[in-house]
C-alpha cells in the first residue's frame, strides 16, 4: 500500500527559530499533499494544500508567512514553521492521496515543542 | 459547505462485544466518498474502511462494517468482536469527487474494557 514518510517525528526548538518538517510519498507520486495541525483531543485541522510546482493554498486564518510550504518534487513537500513561538507547539501531520477511491495516506506526524 | 458530525465524544465497549459509532454528514453532492480513520495513541492515522456513495452495498473489512444510509446521510461504523487494540480515536471523513480536501468529524474516543 501507499506509504507516506514524515520527519522528524518530534522536535524541540527555541522560540524565534525555524523548524522544517518533511513529508515524502515513498512509492507513489503525489501532485498534491496536505498539511494538518492537531491540538490535543481534537480533530485534524487542515492548514494548507501543497501543490507540486506551484504555490500552496492556505486555509482561512492560517498565516502563510509563518507556515511556509514548498512542494518542489512529486514526492516531497516541506512545512517550515518560521520564527516559532510556544503557541505554535502542536502535532503536525501530512497526507497524500494515491488515488481518489483509496482516500488519503497519512504521515506519522511531528510533535513540535517550542520552548 | 460540507460538514461531518460525530455526536458521540466517547464510547466504551467490553472486549468481544460489538459497538457502533455514529456519523452524519451534510452535502449537496451526489458523487463522494466516506471513510473511517483510526488514530491510536501513537497518533498515526490508519484507514479503517471506505465507502463509495454510488455503491448501495455496505463496505466490510473483517470485523469492521458500515451502515451507509445515503438518503439519511448517515455512515455508522460497527466494530464486532472488539479487541483491546481497537481502543483509539475514530474519525469519520468525507471527500467529494470534485474536491480534494478531506473533511473530518470531531472524533469519537473508543475505550475497550476487559
Amino acid at each position: 500500500g501507499a506509504v507516506v514518510s514524515q520527519h522528524p517525528s518530534w522536535v524541540i526548538c527555541k522560540s524565534g527559530t525555524s523548524v522544517k518538517i518533511e513529508c515524502r510519498s515513498l512509492d507513489f507520486q503525489a501532485t498534491t499533499m496536505f498539511w494538518y495541525r492537531q491540538f490535543p483531543k481534537q480533530s485534524l485541522m487542515l492548514m494548507a494544500t501543497s501543490n507540486e510546482g506551484s504555490k500552496a493554498t492556505y486555509e482561512q486564518g492560517v498565516e502563510k508567512d509563518k507556515f511556509l510550504i514548498n512542494h518542489a518534487s512529486l514526492t516531497l513537500s516541506t512545512l517550515t514553521v518560521t520564527s516559532a513561538h510556544p503557541e505554535d507547539s502542536s502535532f503536525y501531520i501530512c497526507s497524500a492521496r494515491e488515488s481518489l477511491r483509496h482516500g488519503y495516506t497519512f504521515g506519522s506526524g511531528t510533535r513540535l515543542t517550542v520552548v | 459547505a460540507q460538514t461531518v458530525t460525530q455526536s458521540q465524544p466517547e464510547m466504551s465497549v467490553q472486549e468481544a462485544e460489538t459497538v457502533t459509532l455514529s456519523c452524519t454528514y451534510d452535502t449537496s453532492e451526489s458523487d463522494y466518498y466516506l471513510f473511517w480513520y483510526k488514530q491510536p495513541p501513537s497518533r498515526q492515522m490508519i484507514l479503517v474502511i471506505r465507502q463509495e456513495a454510488y455503491k448501495q452495498q455496505n463496505a466490510t473489512e473483517n470485523r469492521f462494517s458500515v451502515n451507509f444510509q445515503k438518503a439519511a446521510k448517515s455512515f455508522s461504523l460497527k466494530i464486532s468482536d472488539s479487541q483491546l487494540g481497537d481502543a483509539a480515536m475514530y474519525f469519520c471523513a468525507y471527500l467529494t469527487g470534485t474536491a480534494s480536501k478531506l473533511t473530518f468529524g470531531t472524533g469519537t474516543r473508543l475505550q475497550v474494557t476487559l
